[in-house]
């Protein structure tokens, strides 16, 4: 069974930094592209970027780059999601997900982590 | 990047009602789009991919439909469970974007 676990809950104050990690279990972790996902409590999803763990090739939203930090260690099937310095507006609960493909390109995404609410308040 | 545009943000209907909903992208992106439902405190749940294939252990009752830039999303025949929000995702050019949700509620 493909399975994607993620961190545990996070509060922190505005500036620290922060890693979030989500590991993957039933599947080749290298051979799919992992994708994160930011919700925003009472709001609708924003796709943050993707990595493929083969090759750590990254993709960002332009919306999200140089604010967040994709990564990937394929010898331990995780992918990261790493702040330098938080914000009060990067509360969210953030999800990552296994994409698939169709046709050679990315189609969908079919397994997701269980999120990771990070508070951000000083 | 291409905007999706989800119409109604939120639906009311009934057990056993058939409900369709309207994504619409701001550019042509072929067939390259997916439906999702969430429930809160959930992950999101992949229904639909290439705007019409069916999720292995997702009910016949949901289907989809659409390409370039209109699609739908149908539901036959409501059942209690699917009470939930439901988001398209395209996956044409990068960013992948989300539309903004429509909010499926009981009557």
């Amino acid at each position: 069974e493909v399975q994607l676990v993620q961190s545990g809950a996070e509060v922190k104050k505005p500036g620290e930094s922060l890693e979030l990690s989500c590991k993957g279990h039933g599947y080749i972790f290298a051979n799919s592209w992992i994708g994160w996902v930011r919700q925003v409590p009472g709001k609708g999803l924003e796709w943050i970027g993707m990595i493929y763990p083969g090759d750590s090739d990254t993709r960002y939203n332009p919306s999200f780059e140089g604010q967040v930090f994709i990564s990937a260690d394929k010898s331990i099937n995780t992918a990261y999601l790493r702040w330098i310095s938080l914000k009060a507006s990067d509360t969210a609960i953030y999800f990552c997900a296994r994409h698939g493909f169709l046709r050679q390109q990315v189609a969908y995404a079919d397994s997701w982590g269980q999120g990771t609410l990070v508070t951000v308040s000083s | 990047a291409t905007q999706l545009t989800q119409s109604p943000s939120s639906l009311s209907a009934s057990v056993g009602d058939r409900v369709t909903v309207a994504c619409r992208a701001s550019q042509v992106i072929g067939t390259n789009l997916a439906w999702y439902q969430h429930k809160p405190g959930k992950p999101p749940n992949l229904l639909i991919y290439d705007a019409s294939i069916l999720q292995t252990g997702v009910p016949s009752r949901f289907s989809g439909s659409g390409s370039g830039t209109d699609f739908t999303l149908t539901i036959s025949g409501l059942q209690p469970e699917d009470f939930a929000t439901y988001f398209c995702q395209h996956f044409n050019i990068y960013p992948y974007t989300f539309g903004q949700g429509t909010k499926l509620e009981f009557k």
